[in-house]
C-alpha cells in the first residue's frame, strides 16, 4: 500500500544542534508540504514543494530549512536558530488537484532536551 | 488572504448528533475539506465540499454555503471513538492550491 512515512517517530534536540526530519511518499504525488502543529492549534504551513528541485516558503519557514532532489523525499531541518522547536511535525503529499485531500503521515514528536 | 474560524472544544453524548460549524474568508475559493485527527496522530480525510450543499457519508455529512463562507460536519449516532480533533481545511484559487487549516474543534463524546 502506497502511503507516507515519517521518522523518527520521536526527536530530541540539544541547544544549537540542527536535526532532520525524514519524509519519504510512494504515492507519486507531485507536492509535499511540511506542518508544524502546537497544542490547541491548528497546522501551520512552514515549507512546501510542488516539483522536484523546487520548494517556497509557507507562513513560518525561519528557523526551517529543506531539500527536494527526488519526488518521493522531502526532509526538513530544524535549526539552531529556530528558538522553540518543540511541537509535533507533520508531513504532507498530494497530487494538486484542487479535489483531491492531502495525505499525512503519522508525525514527528520533537524535543528540546 | 484566509481567515478560517472553529469553535475550540466541543462535548456531545454518545448516541447523540453533533455540528460542528467552519467559517471562511478567502479571496477565492476552491474546495472545502474536513479531517478528522486523534491525538498525536496524522489527520485523516472524511469529506471534501466545493458546489453548494450537503454531502453524506455514513454516520458523517458535511454541508457547504459558498455564499456564506459556511460549512459544517455533522456527526451522527456519537460513539466515543469519535473523540477526536476536527480541522476545517480551505483550498485556495491561484497557483499554489495551498490549503489553510483552521485551528480545528476538540470534541469529547462521554456516555
Amino acid at each position: 500500500d502506497g502511503g507516507i512515512t515519517q521518522s523518527p517517530k520521536y526527536l530530541f534536540r540539544k541547544e544549537g544542534q540542527n536535526v532532520t526530519l525524514s519524509c519519504e511518499q510512494n504515492l507519486n504525488h507531485d507536492a509535499m508540504y511540511w506542518y508544524r502543529q502546537d497544542p490547541g492549534q491548528g497546522l501551520r504551513l512552514i515549507y512546501y514543494s510542488q516539483i522536484v528541485n523546487d520548494f517556497q516558503k509557507g507562513d513560518i519557514a525561519e528557523g526551517y530549512s529543506v531539500s527536494r532532489e527526488k519526488k518521493e523525499s522531502f526532509p526538513l531541518t530544524v535549526t539552531s536558530a529556530q528558538k522553540n522547536p518543540t511541537a509535533f511535525y507533520l508531513c504532507a503529499s498530494d497530487t494538486r488537484d484542487s479535489n483531491q485531500p492531502q495525505h499525512f503521515g503519522d508525525g514527528t514528536r520533537l524535543s528540546i532536551l | 488572504g484566509q481567515n478560517i474560524d472553529q469553535p475550540t472544544e466541543m462535548t456531545a453524548t454518545e448516541g447523540a448528533i453533533v455540528q460542528i460549524n467552519c467559517t471562511y474568508q478567502t479571496s477565492g475559493f476552491n474546495g472545502l475539506f474536513w479531517y478528522q485527527q486523534h491525538a498525536g496522530e496524522a489527520p485523516t480525510f472524511l469529506s471534501y465540499n466545493v458546489l453548494d450543499g450537503l454531502e453524506e457519508k455514513g454516520r458523517f455529512s458535511s454541508f457547504l454555503s459558498r455564499s456564506k463562507g459556511y460549512s459544517y460536519l455533522l456527526l451522527k449516532e456519537l460513539q466515543m471513538k469519535d473523540s477526536a480533533s476536527y480541522l476545517c481545511a480551505v483550498r485556495h484559487s491561484g497557483g499554489s492550491y495551498i490549503p489553510t487549516f483552521g485551528r480545528g474543534t476538540s470534541l469529547i463524546v462521554h456516555p
